[in-house]
C-alpha cells in the first residue's frame, strides 16, 4: 500500500534553515510527481510547489520561491523539502502529498505531517 | 492567484441530514474543482475531483456539483465520522489554492 512517511517535528530559531524528509513507499517512486504543502496553526492549506522524481524538476510558489528547495533521492525513494531563513510565519505543519496521476492536479496520499516551530 | 471563498465558515449538523458545502472561484477554473476532508490532528483526505468524480473508497452520500464557477460539495444522509474540516481546491491554473475551510460539526 501507498505510504509516505516524513521526519519527526523540528524546533529551530529564525533565520535558520530546516530540512523535512519524505520517504514513499508502495509504487513506483519515479512515476508520480511530488507536492508539498503546509498548514500553519489552525489556519487553512498553503500550496508550497511540486518535484518530478523522476528527473528532479521543480516549480515553486512564488511567495516561498528564494527560499525553498525540493529535492529528491531516488536511491532511497525520498523527496526533501528545505526552507531557509525561517520566521515565526513560517510555523506550520508541513505535508508531502503525492500526485494522482501525472497531471499536477490533485493529491490523493499524504505524508503525517510534519510540525515545524520556529521561536527564538 | 485564483481565490477561491468557501461558505459557510462552519455549520452544524443531526445525524441523517443533507449538508451543503459551496465554494466559489475568482475566476473561471472549468471542473477543476477538488475537495479534501481534514479530521483533527490529521492530514487531509482526498474526496472528490474534477467537481463530481469520488476518490476510490470514498461513500457514495458525499457528491459535488458545479454551476459556472460555483461548486458544491453535498453529504447526504450525514454520519457522525462526517465531523470534519472541508477544503475546496482548484486545480485550473498554478499556483493551486485552496479555499478556507468549513467546519462540520455533527450534533
Amino acid at each position: 500500500q501507498v505510504q509516505l512517511v516524513q521526519s519527526g517535528a523540528e524546533v529551530k530559531k529564525p533565520g535558520a534553515s530546516v530540512k523535512v524528509s519524505c520517504k514513499a513507499s508502495g509504487y513506483s517512486f519515479t512515476s508520480k510527481y511530488m507536492h508539498w504543502v503546509r498548514q500553519a496553526p489552525g489556519q487553512g492549506l498553503e500550496y508550497m510547489g511540486i518535484i518530478s522524481p523522476r528527473d528532479g524538476s521543480t516549480t515553486y510558489t512564488q511567495n516561498l520561491r528564494g527560499r525553498v528547495s525540493m529535492t529528491r533521492d531516488t536511491s532511497t525513494s525520498t523527496v526533501y523539502m528545505e526552507l531557509s531563513s525561517l520566521t515565526s510565519e513560517d510555523t506550520a505543519m508541513y505535508y508531502c502529498a503525492r500526485d494522482l496521476d501525472g497531471s499536477g492536479r490533485y493529491f490523493d496520499y499524504w505524508g503525517q505531517g510534519t510540525l515545524v516551530t520556529v521561536s527564538s | 492567484d485564483i481565490q477561491m471563498t468557501q461558505s459557510p465558515s462552519s455549520l452544524s449538523a443531526s445525524v441523517g441530514d443533507r449538508v451543503t458545502i459551496t465554494c466559489r472561484a475568482s475566476q473561471s477554473i472549468s471542473s477543476f474543482l477538488n475537495w479534501y476532508q481534514q479530521k483533527p490532528g490529521k492530514a487531509p483526505k482526498f474526496l472528490i475531483y474534477t467537481v463530481s468524480t469520488l476518490q476510490s473508497g470514498v461513500p457514495s452520500r458525499f457528491s459535488g456539483s458545479r454551476s459556472g464557477t460555483d461548486f458544491t460539495l453535498t453529504i447526504s444522509n450525514v454520519q457522525p465520522e462526517d465531523s470534519a474540516t472541508y477544503y475546496c481546491q482548484q486545480s485550473y491554473s498554478s499556483p493551486l489554492t485552496f479555499g478556507g475551510g468549513t467546519k462540520v460539526e455533527i450534533k
